[in-house]
């Protein structure tokens, strides 16, 4: 099952914009994290944001969580061509006080971001 | 840095054809985890292990199998593969804890069935 879908499916912009990302989730979290995949790559991890948290960054990234809304947006700043990649955000799969432990996540279908130089 | 390393950046195998992934990781993760990755899909997982010989199955585990016969090593098998089992495959780890932590990734295979 889906839990965090990610808005919009795909984005062009020229270097120096501002991108912007949003996921929505469905159900209660811990935590929620973002991800970058080059094409045809593996995913790299981009930052945790906890459930108590409501802002973080992380140089030119800045994520966002609305917990009300059940929602979170990824802002990269003053993009450049190398962050032309699909970005995913992922939800951990267990429910609130789970102790299992396995660190499942489920993640979204993901924004391809396309930055032209 | 820790490394996630799968045997074949690119498959191609055959309809019928018994195919193993291998992965290994370096930095005594305990959880390893297998998933698929469709266009329009996201990643799906296919199946998890948090400890050696222990494994469970995630959202879409028909058709594969896995083995962990040793912390560093997980590997996903295709008994008998088919056409719809052509996809993109990532591995990934992480340390056992309590709240959600980072996955680190392989850089993935892409396996073609014809």
């Amino acid at each position: 099952s889906q839990q965090g879908e990610e808005d919009p499916q795909a984005l062009s912009i020229q270097e120096g914009e501002n991108a912007t990302m949003n996921c929505s989730y469905k159900t209660s979290i811990n935590n929620l994290q973002w991800y970058r995949q080059n094409s045809g790559r593996g995913l790299v991890h981009l930052i945790l944001i906890r459930s108590n948290e409501r802002e973080k960054h992380s140089g030119r990234l800045r994520v966002t969580l609305d917990t009300s809304k059940k929602s979170s947006s990824l802002l990269i700043t003053a993009s450049r061509a190398a962050d032309t990649a699909s970005y995913f955000c992922a939800t951990d799969a267990e429910p609130r006080g789970f102790s299992g432990g396995y660190n499942k996540l489920i993640f979204g279908a993901g924004t391809r971001l396309a930055v032209h130089p | 840095d820790v490394k996630v390393t799968q045997s074949s950046r690119y498959l191609v195998k055959r309809t019928g054809e018994k195919v193993f992934l291998e992965c290994v990781q370096d930095m005594d993760h305990e959880n390893m985890f297998w998933y698929r990755q469709d266009p329009g899909l996201g990643l799906r997982l296919i199946y998890f292990s948090y400890d050696v010989k222990m494994k469970e199955k995630g959202d879409i585990p028909e058709g594969y199998s896995v083995s962990r016969e040793k912390k560093e090593r997980f590997s996903l098998i295709l008994e008998s593969a088919s056409t719809n089992q052509t996809s993109m495959y990532l591995c990934a780890s992480s340390i056992l804890t309590v709240s959600s932590y980072e996955q680190y990734f392989g850089p993935g295979t892409r396996l073609t069935v014809t």
